[in-house]
């Protein structure tokens, strides 16, 4: 079956720090990776996505490569602010038969002035 | 085109009584997933529901909870007889039968049972 895979948190930085989260998966077919993002009291948003090897996904600073020989999709940032504080979930859904968004444990990210 | 819409945002409810959510998913979006998130805890897959079917139900629990997704109107998580321990935040998404596109999410419910 599909899963994913994040490091535990929470992760403290502090103001302009380089961020890193990492997320592996196991998949069946060809996934589809994302990246979501949590603030506290809201819904899931997505913060980027990518649908093939090699594909980097971007937004708001944040960059994430899909790397299909490591089964990776790690999220960076290199310079993190206190409004990005929040929980990241990595996620992924599979070409494989189902369509049902398979998501890791989340990473609470918190950062300091 | 309005996002996926969650109601009520909060609800509170005795042991015993039943609890009911709603989510009305994007226009357009006829695949619908239900999630469970305790404190502190990831997101717990519930149930996947195209219209008028149930497709799969793998992590419901057996008893008390059920949910479904008319032909019209919204799709409605059931938890009867709630208990303490159903006190989370209740989470709907949805998306197009399009592999690919990521699934987009409510903002949720957060039942209280007291």
């Amino acid at each position: 079956g599909n899963s994913v895979t994040q490091m535990e948190g929470p992760v403290t930085l502090s103001e302009e720090a380089f961020l890193t989260i990492n997320c592996t998966y196991t998949a069946t077919g060809y996934p589809s990776l994302f990246w979501y993002v949590q603030y506290p009291g809201e819904g899931l948003q997505l913060l980027l996505k990518a649908t093939k090897a090699d594909d980097k996904g971007s937004n708001k600073g944040f960059e994430a490569t899909y790397r299909k020989e490591t089964t990776s999709f790690h999220l960076e940032k290199g310079s993190v602010q206190v409004s990005d504080s929040a929980v990241y979930f990595c996620a992924l859904t599979s070409s494989g038969g189902s369509y049902i968004p398979t998501f890791g444990r989340g990473t609470s990210l918190i950062v300091h002035p | 085109n309005a996002g996926v819409m969650q109601n009520p945002r909060h609800l509170v409810r005795r042991r015993g009584q039943e609890a009911r959510l709603r989510c009305s998913p994007m226009k357009g979006h006829s695949h619908v997933y239900w999630y469970r998130q305790l404190p502190e805890e990831g997101l717990k897959f519930m149930v996947y529901l195209q219209k008028e079917n149930i497709i799969d139900e793998s992590g419901m629990p057996k008893e008390r909870f059920s949910a479904e997704f008319p032909k019209e109107g919204p799709s409605i998580l059931r938890i009867q007889q709630v208990v303490r321990g159903d006190s989370a935040a209740y989470f709907c998404a949805s998306s197009p039968p399009t592999s690919g596109i990521e699934a987009f999410f409510g903002q949720g419910t957060r039942l209280t049972v007291v």
